[in-house]
């Protein structure tokens, strides 16, 4: 079955950066898209880019441009989330989820989280 | 970019009953390009419906999507108690994806 496993809770000061992974078992790595989406306490949800695994294309959310990086590694069929100069209002739940497309895509498959917390 | 609107915010009924959920978007979505997700608490979101009324695999025959357009509708037939949970509507027709503020739903 389709499994999506992210890195575990991070803590960071402001101005930092935070690299958050998510490894996929259970399909090929390299025929999906991987969304990253992120949910801030008591929020609703925010799409924040994608990412091709096979050519390693990337689009990104206007809100992070500048600020965020995705990679993947098809060895491990990993894919990272890195964010950079890092703020209180970055703290939230980050989400990868396995996309049907680049820019038209629904989300089947997603991974269990992972807590950025943003704090002096 | 598209904004999605969800009505109402919270909805509270009691088991067995109806539940339907809206979800208004500011530009038509050819193709009906929206999807509906469950978030229980704690939990990441599990997706339901796709073009606007396609189930996922696994989902039970009481979860239907409809609508086209700019008004979407996810119906809940016959509300259970382990349906508890936040529903968020999500567009896929233009760049970027966008999310619905979502509906809290609520056993009476």
């Amino acid at each position: 079955q389709v499994q999506l496993v992210q890195s575990g809770a991070e803590v960071k000061k402001p101005g930092a950066s935070v690299k958050v992974s998510c490894r996929a078992s259970g399909y090929t790595f390299t025929n999906y898209y991987m969304h990253w989406v992120r949910q801030a306490p008591g929020q609703g949800l925010e799409w924040m880019g994608v990412i091709n695994p096979s050519g390693g294309t990337t689009g990104d959310a206007q809100n992070f441009q500048g600020r965020i990086t995705m990679t993947r590694d098809t060895s491990t069929s990993t894919v990272y989330m890195e964010l950079t100069s890092l703020r209180s209002e970055d703290t939230a739940v980050y989400y990868c989820a396995r996309g049907q497309g680049y820019t038209s895509s629904w989300f089947d498959n997603w991974g269990q989280g992972t807590l950025v917390t943003v704090s002096s | 970019e598209i904004v999605l609107t969800q009505s109402p915010g919270t909805l509270s009924l009691s088991p067995g009953e109806r539940a339907t959920l809206s979800c208004r978007a500011s530009q038509t979505l050819s193709s009906s390009y929206l999807a509906w997700y469950q978030q229980k608490p704690g939990q990441a979101p599990r997706l339901l419906i796709y073009y606007a009324s396609t189930r996922a695999p696994g989902i039970p025959a009481r979860f239907s999507g409809s609508g086209s357009g700019t008004e979407f509708t996810l119906t809940i037939s016959g509300l259970q108690s382990e349906d508890i949970a936040v529903y968020y509507c999500q567009q896929f027709n233009n760049w970027p994806p966008a999310f619905g503020q979502g509906t809290k739903v609520e056993i009476k």
